[in-house]
C-alpha cells in the first residue's frame, strides 16, 4: 500500500532536538490528519487539515507544530519533546466529501 | 463524545478457526471503518461500512446502525491474520472528519 507514505519510519531524538515528520498522499485527497498512538491507548486525533487549512487542533501541546503546504503534503515539526511523547505517529488522508480515511505506515518516535 | 467499545480485547485461535469481533458505539454514526494493524504499525483498511453487510474474501462485516453495533467475521483464519483489529467511527452531527477509535481486539492465530 503506497497511497500514503511517511518518513522517517523510525526516529530517536533527544529532548532538545528539533525534527520533522513528513507525510505524502498520492490518492488525490484534500484532507489530511495526524494521529498519535501511545502504548495501551486508543489512537488520538491531533490535527486536521482541509484544503490546506487547519480545521482541528485537538488540544495538542505547542511543541508539536503542523504544516500543510499543499493538499498532498503534511509535516509535523517537533521541538523540545518529552519522553511521554514517544509514540507511533500516523498520518491519514481522505476526500473532504468522504468520511473514509486511509493511513500511512507511521513513524515510531522515541524521545530520550 | 461518542464511546466505542470493542470485544473481546484478546482472542487466540488455531489456524482454520472462525471468529467474530464486535464493536459497540454509543451514538449515531456517519462512518464506521474496520482496520487491521499489522505488527509494524500499519493500519490497513478492511471495510468502510456505516450500515449493511460487506464481504471481502474470508472477511465480512455487518453494521446494524439502528442498534449501534458492528461485527467483523473472520473465517478460516490464517497466521497472517494476527494483529490488532480496530473499529473507528465518525459521530453524526459532530465534526465530519473526527474518527474515534476503540481500544482494539488483539488477535493471535497459532499454526
Amino acid at each position: 500500500e503506497t497511497g500514503v507514505t511517511q518518513t522517517p519510519r523510525h526516529l530517536v531524538m533527544g529532548m532538545t532536538n528539533k525534527k520533522s515528520l513528513k507525510c505524502e498522499q498520492h490518492l488525490g485527497h484534500n484532507a489530511m490528519y495526524w494521529y498519535k498512538q501511545s502504548a495501551k491507548k486508543p489512537l488520538e486525533l491531533m490535527f486536521v487539515y482541509n484544503f490546506k487549512e487547519q480545521t482541528e487542533n485537538n488540544s495538542v501541546p505547542s511543541r508539536f507544530s503542523p504544516e500543510c503546504p499543499n493538499s498532498s503534503h503534511l509535516f509535523l515539526h517537533l521541538h523540545t519533546l518529552q519522553p511521554e511523547d514517544s509514540a507511533l505517529y500516523l498520518c491519514a488522508s481522505s476526500r473532504v466529501q468522504s468520511y473514509e480515511q486511509y493511513f500511512g505506515p507511521g513513524t515510531r518516535l522515541t524521545v530520550t | 463524545g461518542i464511546q466505542v467499545e470493542q470485544s473481546p480485547p484478546d482472542l487466540i485461535l488455531q489456524e482454520g478457526a472462525n471468529s467474530t469481533l464486535r464493536c459497540n458505539f454509543s451514538d449515531s454514526v456517519n462512518n464506521l471503518q474496520w482496520f487491521h494493524q499489522n505488527p509494524w504499525g500499519q493500519l490497513i483498511n478492511l471495510f468502510y461500512i456505516p450500515s449493511g453487510t460487506k464481504q471481502n474474501g474470508r472477511l465480512s462485516a455487518t453494521t446494524v446502525a439502528t442498534e449501534r453495533y458492528s461485527l467483523l467475521y473472520i473465517s478460516s483464519s490464517q497466521t497472517t491474520d494476527s494483529g490488532v483489529y480496530f473499529c473507528a467511527v465518525v459521530e453524526s452531527g459532530g465534526s465530519n472528519y473526527k474518527l474515534t477509535f476503540g481500544k482494539g481486539t488483539l488477535l493471535t492465530v497459532n499454526p
